[in-house]
């Protein structure tokens, strides 16, 4: 069974311009969660979608959106990007977190560079 | 307020070694409970949970974990530690399905051959 999947592996990007991380779930889970992992702060909470719908926020600026497909796969969007956008951005999915699920797996996640 | 704290940033062990890693946690009722692994680059990997019922749980690679609601602690063991298993690792809880991960700092652990 295939786990969760991110792409691109890497991404480089320039101060002020937008970046777009995609994020695809295992199969049968409908929840998918993003995190940042930055130097030095550690793991926090992004984003978390389920049935295609934003249901709760961690404390980042509104710059940082994404969506939720019908297909449960995501896409986190960071515009306006600043040097401390630098991280690594992983993605996580788990049965309906709506429904009872809570165990979350993890991609590889997505380095994105900042420069 | 919700938290996790890992006390130890580094430790290591000689391969063979037993482990403990510590984690303990404040929230105000019993939290859903992780333990993640992570290789250097590389996402998260699920140790084990604990959820409810039998407060020692087993998880994979050998490891496995007590919950001790009076401490308010959730600590890592192996009995013999793999030179495979130097990575960080991090303890984590939710308060309720779908709720987001609230994570620990994590531990680095070095294994010395």
């Amino acid at each position: 069974e295939a786990g969760v999947t991110q792409s691109p592996t890497h991404l480089i990007k320039t101060r002020g311009q937008q970046a777009t991380l995609r994020c695809s779930p295992i199969s049968g889970h409908t929840s998918v969660y993003w995190y940042q992992q930055a130097l030095g702060l550690g793991l926090q909470f992004l984003l978390w979608y389920d049935e295609g719908e934003e249901r709760n926020r961690g404390n980042f600026p509104p710059r940082f959106s994404g969506r939720q497909f019908p297909n449960y796969s995501s896409e986190l969007n960071v515009n306006a990007l600043e040097l401390e956008d630098s991280a690594l951005y992983l993605c996580a999915s788990s049965l309906s977190g709506l429904g009872g699920g809570y165990e979350q797996y993890f991609g590889p996640g997505t380095r994105l560079t900042v420069t | 307020a919700q938290s996790v704290t890992q006390p130890d940033i580094h430790i290591t062990v000689s391969e063979g070694a037993s482990l403990e890693l510590r984690c303990n946690y404040s929230y105000g009722a019993t939290p859903y409970l992780f333990w993640y692994v992570q290789s250097p680059g590389q996402g998260l990997q699920l140790l084990l949970k604990y959820f409810s019922g039998d407060t020692l749980v087993q998880g994979i690679k050998g490891f496995e974990a007590e919950f001790k609601r009076s401490q308010s602690s959730f600590n890592l063991r192996k009995p013999s530690v793999h030179w495979s298993d130097a990575a960080e690792y991090f303890c984590a809880f939710a308060g309720s399905s779908g709720d987001k991960l609230t994570f620990g700092t994590g531990t680095r652990l070095a294994v010395r051959p």
